[in-house]
C-alpha cells in the first residue's frame, strides 16, 4: 500500500458542483498539505495542516476548505468547483524537518 | 520575485553528457533544501537533500552556497532514464516552497 493514498485519481466535474478530494496516510506524520499544481508555476500550496485541531490557509485558499478528520485523513473540498480550478492536485505528508512525501494526484476537470 | 527560481530550461543533451541545474530562493532564514524528481503526470518523489557540505549520490551531487542562497544539482553520464523534471524545494516558514522546475530530456 502507498504511503500516501489520494482519491479519486480522476475526476470531471461541472461548474457549481461540490467537490471532495481525500487523502489519508500511513506515515504517521503530523504535518499534511494539499497543493495544486498547473503547468509553468510549480507546486502551490492551498491549506495545511501540523496537527488535528490545526488548520492554516496557503497562499491560494480562496474557493477551498479542509477538514483534518483524523491524523492520518486530511481532504479537500471545492465548495462551487469552477473551471480555473482544473489541475493536479498532490496531498503531501512530512515531519518537521524531513521531505514530503507526496499522493499519486488527483487530476481535477472543471467542465 | 518569486522565493525559489529555477531555469525552466528544457535542457535538452545526449547521453554521457554532464548537466547541472541551479537554484536560487530569496528566504535567507531557509534551513531545508532538497531536489526532487518528477515524472510526467506523476508525484514529485524526493531525489537528494542537499546539505551545506554538498553531497553526492552516485551520478548525482548536490551543492548549497548559502552567501548566494543558490543550490545546484548536477547529473554526470545521463542516462534515457534521468529524463524528467527537477524541482528545487526549500523550506519557508511552515511549509516547504517549490521552484517551476527544470525539464530535462536526455537523447539517445
Amino acid at each position: 500500500d502507498a504511503d500516501v493514498t489520494q482519491t479519486p485519481r480522476n475526476r470531471i466535474t461541472k461548474t457549481g458542483k461540490r467537490i471532495m478530494l481525500e487523502c489519508s496516510q500511513t506515515k504517521g506524520h503530523d504535518r499534511m498539505y494539499w497543493y495544486r499544481q498547473d503547468p509553468g508555476l510549480g507546486l502551490r500550496l492551498i491549506y495545511y495542516s501540523f496537527d488535528v485541531k490545526d488548520i492554516n490557509k496557503g497562499e491560494i485558499s480562496d474557493g477551498y476548505s479542509v477538514s483534518r478528520q483524523a491524523q492520518a485523513k486530511f481532504s479537500l473540498s471545492l465548495e462551487s468547483a469552477i473551471p480555473n480550478q482544473t489541475a493536479l492536485y498532490f496531498c503531501a505528508t512530512s515531519d518537521r524537518w524531513e521531505g514530503y512525501t507526496f499522493g499519486s494526484g488527483t487530476r481535477l476537470t472543471v467542465v | 520575485r518569486k522565493e525559489v527560481e529555477q531555469d525552466p530550461g528544457p535542457f535538452n543533451v545526449p547521453e554521457g553528457a554532464t548537466v547541472a541545474f541551479n537554484c536560487t530562493y530569496s528566504n535567507s532564514a531557509s534551513q531545508s533544501f532538497f531536489w526532487y524528481r518528477q515524472d510526467c503526470r506523476k508525484e514529485p518523489k524526493l531525489l537528494m537533500s542537499v546539505y551545506s557540505s554538498g553531497n553526492e549520490d552516485g551520478r548525482f551531487t548536490a551543492q548549497l552556497n548559502r552567501a548566494s542562497q543558490y543550490i545546484s544539482l548536477l547529473i554526470r553520464d545521463s542516462k534515457l532514464s534521468d529524463s524528467a523534471t527537477y524541482l528545487c524545494v526549500v523550506n519557508g516558514n511552515n511549509d516547504m516552497r517549490f521552484g517551476a522546475g527544470t525539464r530535462l530530456t536526455v537523447k539517445p
